[in-house]
């Protein structure tokens, strides 16, 4: 099973990019790497996700190594409302050949003015 | 659309008492999943179900069973409740495992004492 690896924590300005990294050196062939946020209280919120493309969409921009092994999620233009706790997963194969998507503890974002 | 709605919002429950967590999806998503969140220790999967009539074991099930009716609903149990179950519950739906966007529910916070 691919597991993920994010620091614990990070900072940001307000108005500056925020780039998250992610390592997923396991990952195989046929995975997806999906980005989730939690603002607090909250239940988690998909970004965004990509197989092996760099992709972007309203939210955010997900740029994938071209040997897979690592991801970043990229805020461009980061607020105090992006101040959460961003979840880096892929997908989890469980038994049957169903594949479950599995949470680590995730990167704790603060944006400060 | 309501999208996932859990209930109750918050429990506060003796231990050994039996408790139902409820959750329902007006999507029509086949899969859905039931996570538990602890300060510090991020999302664990407890169960899930890829479809009505179908359930899995996830990442910490014991303590906990769950049942899929029909596609909507998927109640969680907590036959006799220990204090170790004070959490906060999320409920998730999907069109099908693994590889597709997650929804969560806005979660129950459970204290049991």
């Amino acid at each position: 099973d691919a597991k993920t690896t994010q620091p614990t924590s990070m900072d940001c300005a307000e108005g500056r990019a925020a780039n998250l990294p992610c390592n997923h050196s396991t990952i195989s062939g046929n995975e997806y790497v999906y980005w989730y946020r939690q603002i607090h209280s909250q239940g988690p919120q998909y970004i965004i996700h990509g197989l092996k493309n760099n992709e972007t969409n309203e939210m955010a921009s997900l740029i994938i190594t071209e040997d897979r092994k690592s991801s970043t999620l990229i805020l461009p233009h980061a607020t105090l409302r992006d101040t959460a706790v961003y979840y880096c997963i892929v997908r989890v194969a469980a038994s049957g050949g169903s594949y479950i998507p599995t949470f680590g503890r995730g990167t704790s974002l603060i944006v400060h003015p | 659309i309501a999208g996932i709605t859990q209930a109750p919002t918050s429990q506060i429950l003796a231990a050994g008492r039996r408790m139902t967590l409820r959750c329902t999806q007006d999507m029509r998503h086949n899969a859905m999943y039931w996570y538990r969140q602890d300060l510090g220790l991020g999302l664990r999967l407890i169960h899930y179900s890829n479809t009505a009539g179908t359930t899995g074991k996830g990442e910490v099930p014991d303590g906990y069973s769950v049942s899929r009716a029909n596609t909507d609903d998927f109640p969680l149990t907590l036959a006799s409740a220990v204090p170790s179950q004070t959490s906060v519950y999320f409920c998730a739906s999907s069109t099908s495992g693994g590889r597709n966007t997650q929804y969560f529910g806005p979660g129950t916070r459970l204290t049991v004492l």
